[in-house]
């Protein structure tokens, strides 16, 4: 079945770049996305990719895609303390449904 | 302006009751969604309406019934109150079903005693 996996932490230093890794199975993926939640609050939309791209760039952020190897990446570039947050890794393959991550909570050091 | 709204933002309630936590969309969108988040961060689809039809329907206990009176609500209403019912419910609508961007609201934590 469909499949989304990102390690769980990842913590870095403030200033330096924090990627964020995650891994899906379904080939049928159409859209990528990021999501942030920080505590408390809901889920917001970082940014997506459509599938056949292979870069998108957005100010600070960078996510790479590597479809062959359904592997996709979230690099934030100078890392604030205000990006400490989980991340949410998702895909929308062929069906309805938007698979999500078990999130990858960013700890950033001052 | 709130574009996804969720009331109320806390619940708690005892084993057994009902409740029902409300969704509102002010976006204009034609799809809405329910996710249940458990004490782990896991966030997993329970239900979406498209255009007041259900499209998703996972594994969830029937206890959990839906209701859309219009394309800008999806309510979301439970009956006999379990323990492990306790989590964060977001509501999220959409345009479309095709994998456009999907705009969450704030989260009902509900808490079962």
């Amino acid at each position: 079945g469909e499949d989304v996996e990102q390690s769980l932490f990842l913590s870095v230093r403030e200033g330096d770049s924090s990627v964020i890794n995650c891994t899906y199975t379904d080939s049928s993926s159409t859209y990528l996305y990021w999501y942030k939640q920080e505590p408390g609050a809901g889920l917001q939309l970082l940014t997506y990719i459509f599938s056949n791209m292979d870069m998108k760039q957005d100010q600070r952020l960078t996510v790479l895609l590597n479809k062959k190897d359904k592997h996709l990446s979230l690099r934030i570039a100078d890392t604030q303390t205000g990006d400490s947050a989980i991340y949410f890794c998702a895909e929308r393959g062929g069906g309805f449904k938007t698979i999500f991550g078990a999130g990858t909570r960013l700890f950033v050091k001052a | 302006d709130t574009a996804v709204s969720q009331t109320p933002k806390y619940l708690v309630t005892q084993m057994g009751n009902d409740k029902s936590i409300k969704c509102e969309q002010n976006l204009g969108h034609d799809t809405m969604y329910w996710y249940k988040q458990d004490s782990k961060k896991f966030l997993k689809i329970m239900f979406s309406y498209n255009n007041k039809e259900l499209i998703i329907n996972e594994t969830v206990p029937n206890r959990f019934s839906p209701k859309s009176p219009d394309k800008a609500h999806l309510n979301l209403h439970i009956n006999s109150l379990e323990l492990g019912d306790s989590a964060v419910y977001f509501c999220a609508s959409s345009q479309g079903t095709r994998g456009e961007t999907q705009y969450f609201g704030p989260g009902t934590r509900l808490l079962v005693l």
